[in-house]
């Protein structure tokens, strides 16, 4: 079965600082992984994705990712947080194997604050 | 130009009631899906259509009844509503096989009192 572990519930950084929001993610096979965003009540945004192609990953707003098969670790990096940074961050699975409408499996979840 | 849009975007209703969330997405997908995000956060597939084929059904009352007139509309009815049914609904749709990434729509928080 497919699962993503997110190992930081909240984290919390300085406005100009890095960001890091770390994923693990369980698979039998090379899975589809993604990031999303979700801005205080609003609906989500994809971030980034990882499809088998290149490991690492750039997104919108400056955000990235790298995919280690070897570690099975999919973080989300940013070399400079803004106060709009501020949500909550999805780590998410897609199964291999896909056909029509395959769920995505989400991880709990990791709050980002940030401060001035 | 809203890719997936819900209405309404908030509910407040009483326990008993039945109810209906709506979803259209005007991006060309083919499959439509609900999720349910409960208070601590946590996002789970309830429904995925393919065509108008239902395709997932999880382990979800059968109060919960989706519909799918055609496939740019995806509707939730909710006979009944419970306590527990408080939550925010995510409609999500994506181009079947040739897409991995899913568009979500901006969620309908349900409230049930």
């Amino acid at each position: 079965a497919q699962s993503v572990t997110q190992l930081d519930s909240h984290v919390s950084v300085s406005e100009g600082t890095p960001v890091l929001l770390r994923c693990n993610y369980s698979s039998s096979y090379s899975p589809s992984l993604f990031w999303y965003v979700q801005h205080p009540n609003k609906g989500l945004q994809l971030l980034l994705k990882y499809t088998s192609a290149a490991t690492l990953v750039k997104g919108i707003n400056g955000f990235e990712a790298e995919f280690k098969k070897s570690e099975t670790s999919f973080h989300l990096t940013k070399p400079s947080a803004h106060m709009s940074d501020a949500a909550e961050y999805f780590c998410v699975v897609s199964p291999p194997g896909r056909q029509a409408g395959t769920a995505l499996i989400f991880g709990k979840g990791t709050t980002l604050s940030v401060s001035s | 130009d809203t890719a997936v849009s819900q209405t309404p975007k908030y509910l407040v209703t009483q326990m008993g009631n039945d109810k209906s969330i709506k979803c259209e997405q005007n991006l060309g997908h083919d499959t439509m899906y609900w999720y349910k995000q409960d208070s601590k956060k946590f996002l789970k597939i309830m429904f995925s259509y393919n065509n108008k084929e239902l395709i997932i059904n999880e382990t979800v009352p059968n109060r919960f009844s989706p519909k799918s007139p055609d496939k740019a509309h995806l509707n939730l009815h909710i006979n009944s509503l419970e306590l527990g049914d408080s939550a925010v609904y995510f409609c999500a749709s994506s181009s079947g096989v040739s897409s991995y990434e899913q568009y979500f729509g901006p969620g309908t928080r349900l409230t049930v009192t």
